[in-house]
């Protein structure tokens, strides 16, 4: 069935670091792609998204290119800061058909440290 | 602020009552979703509603669990009988389905404890 994966955390970062967080997916057909975040407290927020190969998703600074030779969905931005700090799920919705579900990673936490 | 509210926030049940929750959408989204979070984990699929009409439900949806979107606005979840194991994070999103490429927004949750 459909999958996704995502790097363990926690990662820990200073300000202004460069961050990295790997996911990769398995699913048949031509899924999209997204990125939400839950800050503490709150509840999941759409970060970005990618619907087609080589598409890059982009918001607050932060990138996806939805790579489909790698089946990889990597979430980058240059410079994080404090209020970065959060949990981030990496999942797909298999567009084939009437499936319209969400299938996610396990969520990889950050905490930027100034 | 997405717009989906979910009522209530937190509760908290002894095991065996029965217990409902709710979630009103986005006023113009006619899909709306279930899931169900516990810690250390992604979110699960529940259900999902097209309308008032139910169109998928998980494996993870036992007999106990029940949803409805009467009027295909606002939608409750109910577990009836709960168990220790029903303990978890339960969130409602919603979307707009104008091509089969819609965003789900989600509500803040509900965190369900059964003691």
């Amino acid at each position: 069935g459909d999958s996704v994966t995502q790097m363990e955390g926690p990662v820990t970062l200073s300000e202004e670091a460069f961050l990295t967080i790997n996911c990769t997916y398995t699913a048949t057909g031509y899924p999209s792609l997204f990125w939400y975040v839950q800050y503490p407290g709150e509840g999941l927020q759409l970060l970005l998204k990618a619907t087609k190969a080589d598409d890059k998703g982009s918001n607050k600074g932060f990138e996806a290119t939805y790579r489909k030779e790698t089946t990889s969905f990597h979430l980058e931005k240059g410079s994080v800061q404090v209020s970065d700090s959060a949990v981030y799920f990496c999942a797909l919705i298999n567009n084939a058909g009437n499936n319209r579900k969400l299938i996610w990673g396990l969520g990889t936490s950050l905490a930027v440290n100034p | 602020d997405t717009g989906v509210s979910q009522d209530p926030r937190h509760k908290i049940t002894k095991r065996g009552q029965n217990v409902t929750f709710r979630c009103d959408p986005i006023s113009e989204h006619n899909r709306l979703y279930w899931y169900r979070q516990t810690l250390g984990q992604g979110p699960e699929f529940l259900t999902y509603f097209q309308n008032e009409a139910q169109l998928e439900k998980s494996r993870l949806l036992s007999d106990r669990f029940s949803a409805e979107r009467p009027k295909g606005s606002f939608s409750t979840l109910e577990i009836q009988r709960t168990e220790q194991g029903d303990s978890a994070m339960y969130l409602c999103a919603s979307s707009l389905a104008l091509t089969n490429q819609e965003t789900q927004y989600f509500g803040p949750g509900t965190r369900l404890l059964v003691l």
